[in-house]
């Protein structure tokens, strides 16, 4: 069964480091997501990608955040200046289609746990 | 603006038996999907069910039921003949079908089944 992977599965890293996470979303899915849950907390939504551009954006998608494709497969999001209140359960999910009354599920991958210390 | 509300953080249930796990939703958007995913303690999400605003009926995967209730904008999952295996996190989700379908999710119930 086809599956979302993302790398790597647990990154630490400094305060004011860059980090990119790394995402493969289903080979024929068209809608790209990356959610994000702190310990404890709920998922929330930070971004959606479609046809090679944002779609939407939340609040906590700052300009610090920032989301490519950039081969054809690979889905990124990139932080440019980490803090310490991004650490959390990143989540990248794709989406065959968006269609509104569809059952198009989401597919979650199994997350990349970032540790900012 | 559209939101997902789980009241319940924890539920214990006897193996075996069935348990409800509440949600209740707000949307003006005529036009929506209902989801429940399931997180163990591993981490990953589990898609377990969809529910689309315009289906007529409940729909049913397997153990897990969803008893949607329109008027009352309540989607509450039912699992069935509960095993060990169901001990996790459960969060419902909502769709939002005006751009781009993101989901919007709930506090999440963390469900302990007792031997």
């Amino acid at each position: 069964e086809p599956e979302v992977t993302q790398t790597p599965s647990h990154q630490v890293t400094q305060m004011g480091q860059e980090v990119i996470l790394r995402c493969v979303p289903i080979s024929n899915h068209l809608y790209f997501y990356w959610y994000r849950q702190i310990l404890g907390q709920k998922v929330e939504f930070l971004v959606s990608f479609y046809n090679n551009e944002i779609s939407e954006k939340s609040e906590i998608f700052d300009d610090q955040f920032s989301v490519e494709r950039p081969d054809g497969s690979n889905f990124t999001l990139k932080i440019r200046s980490t803090k310490l209140e991004d650490s959390a359960m990143y989540f990248c999910a794709s989406s065959e289609f968006a269609l509104r009354d569809s059952s198009y599920e989401q597919y979650f991958g199994p997350g990349t746990r970032l540790t900012v210390t | 603006a559209q939101k997902i509300t789980q009241t319940q953080p924890g539920m214990f249930v006897q193996e075996k038996e069935a348990v409800t796990l509440d949600c209740t939703y707000d949307t003006s958007d005529p036009s929506y999907g209902l989801f429940w995913y399931k997180q163990p303690s591993s981490g990953e999400m589990i898609f377990l069910i969809y529910q689309g605003s315009y289906d007529q009926q409940n729909a049913t995967e397997g153990r897990y039921s969803l008893n949607f209730q329109k008027a009352r904008k309540s989607a509450n999952l039912v699992i069935s003949a509960s095993q060990l295996g169901d001990s996790a996190m459960y969060f419902c989700a909502m769709r939002d079908d005006n751009q781009g379908g993101k989901l919007i999710f709930g506090q999440g119930t963390e469900l302990s089944v007792k031997p």
